[in-house]
């Protein structure tokens, strides 16, 4: 099956924890991206990615950090730094052809911090 | 800047009548115009785009959307709600060169 594949579904992290959010992809796209959903606020770009070895902040990216060493992965760690890291994180991937396709999403990571 | 509204949060249609759910949008240039569909605890599901073209756009589950460029608006449409199709529905737009940029989303819900 192609498309793109985020792990785990739920994650737990105490305070002061780091955490990895996996993201993985098959359909060859060359851009992805991390955005943040909160209840009401809808989605805000974290950080993306337009080829391999590069990134850039989004809109909201302190307290986040990403690497994109492969094309088929884009893994986000939710740092320390971050206070306020309970939500839902969405990874999706599109081809890099500026406006003329759409994002593919993933299923989502459900991150609460106990 | 790129922005996109979706002025109601919530719409509410009964079961077999029509369904609007409204978007308008701002960005320099052509605008790339996107539609996508959100079930609890899932990503987000491409329902249509418009790119370039007729106005109408014909979609997946029966969706169309109108795109109006005078009224900078890209409504969603469809003709006979079910009740299957609530869910939160986000409007997305992306200028060229530009990343995508999403309303805060319009929860339907469709009524038996």
């Amino acid at each position: 099956d192609g498309g793109i594949t985020q792990s785990p579904k739920y994650l737990f992290r105490k305070e002061g924890q780091n955490v990895t959010l996996s993201c993985e992809q098959n359909l060859n796209h060359d851009a992805m991206y991390w955005y943040r959903q909160d209840p009401g606020q809808g989605l805000r770009l974290i950080y993306y990615s337009q080829i391999v070895n590069d990134f850039q902040k989004g809109d909201i990216a302190e307290g986040y950090s990403v690497s994109r060493e492969k094309k088929e992965s884009f893994p986000l760690t939710v740092t320390s730094a971050q206070k306020n890291p309970t939500a839902f994180y969405l990874c999706a991937s599109s081809i890099e052809a500026p406006g003329v396709t759409e994002a593919f999403f993933g299923q989502g990571t459900r991150l609460t911090v106990v | 800047a790129q922005s996109v509204a979706q002025p109601e949060d919530q719409v509410n249609v009964a079961e077999g009548n029509p369904l609007t759910v409204k978007c308008t949008y701002s960005v320099s240039g052509n605008p790339y115009l996107f539609w996508y569909v959100q079930y609890p605890n899932r990503g987000l599901q491409f329902l249509l785009k418009y790119i370039t073209g007729d106005n109408l756009v014909k979609g997946s589950y029966g969706f169309e959307a109108e795109f109006n460029k005078s009224q900078t608006s890209f409504h969603l449409k469809k003709p006979s709600a079910l009740v299957s199709d609530s869910a939160l529905y986000f409007c997305a737009v992306r200028g060229y060169g530009q990343n995508f940029v999403f309303g805060p989303g319009t929860r339907l819900s469709v009524l038996p």
